[in-house]
């Protein structure tokens, strides 16, 4: 099975600050790779799909990329909504689809 | 809108089983794969279960594989997932979701576009 790592898993940010989150593959995905959020008690949202298309709705502020083994999420100007914890999930081969272990970020 | 609504969720004693159920609406069901995910409490996402715009084919987790089995009945637009044998590790919330696709070009790729709000399974004795 894939395992997918994120880092880190937990991290304090201020309103304005530039957030990245690092997701890796036990082996390559090419791109298939999608990133969700999700807030307490609430269902998760697609955030982006095939590693770096934005979901329509996102805002541009949310950006993807990454192929192989190594994804990134950015988060340019962190918002207060954007205050969550975020998964990414490898899509690579149905059905073993596979989440990472989530990033929770909170204000600092 | 599209809307996915969960039911059936309960308390269940363990080795028990349980029937869950989601009503989909604002989409043409049958044309779209389906799965289930979990979370357990205070935990990350699970993938359990998949299944084909048809129903012909499914897909398990390892964890839930024999126990679990994944159905759909596209002329009432809902899906069900029957829980057996089940365990303390099956205590969760349940979502409902809808797999999207999108064609590069090159190929097909996957992702979850839309989900239910849940329905909480705790198995306890």
């Amino acid at each position: 099975d894939i395992q997918l790592t994120q880092s880190p898993s937990f991290l304090s940010a201020s309103v304005g600050d530039r957030v990245t989150i690092t997701c890796r593959a036990s082996q390559g995905i090419s791109t298939y790779l999608a990133w969700y959020q999700q807030k307490p008690g609430k269902a998760p949202k697609l955030l982006i799909y095939a590693a770096s298309t934005l979901q329509s709705g996102v805002p541009s502020r949310f950006s993807g990329s990454g192929s192989g083994t190594e994804f990134t999420l950015t988060i340019t100007s962190l918002q207060p909504e954007d205050f969550a914890t975020y998964y990414c999930q490898q899509l690579n081969r149905y059905p073993s689809w596979t989440f990472g272990q989530g990033t929770k970020v909170e204000i600092k | 809108e599209v809307q996915l609504l969960e039911s059936g969720g309960a308390l269940v004693q363990p080795g028990g089983s349980l029937r869950l159920s989601c009503a989909a609406s604002g989409l043409t069901f049958s044309s779209y794969v389906m799965s289930w995910v979990r979370q357990a409490p205070g935990k990350g996402l699970e993938w359990v279960s998949g299944i084909s715009d048809s129903g012909g084919n499914t897909y398990y987790a390892d964890s839930v594989k024999g126990r679990f089995t994944v159905s759909r009945d596209n002329s009432k637009n809902t899906l069900y997932l029957q829980m057996n044998s089940l365990r303390a590790e099956d205590t969760a919330v349940y979502y409902c979701a809808k797999d999207g696709t999108f064609w590069s070009g090159y190929g097909y790729y996957y992702y979850i576009d839309v989900w239910g709000k849940g329905t909480t399974v705790i198995v306890s004795s």
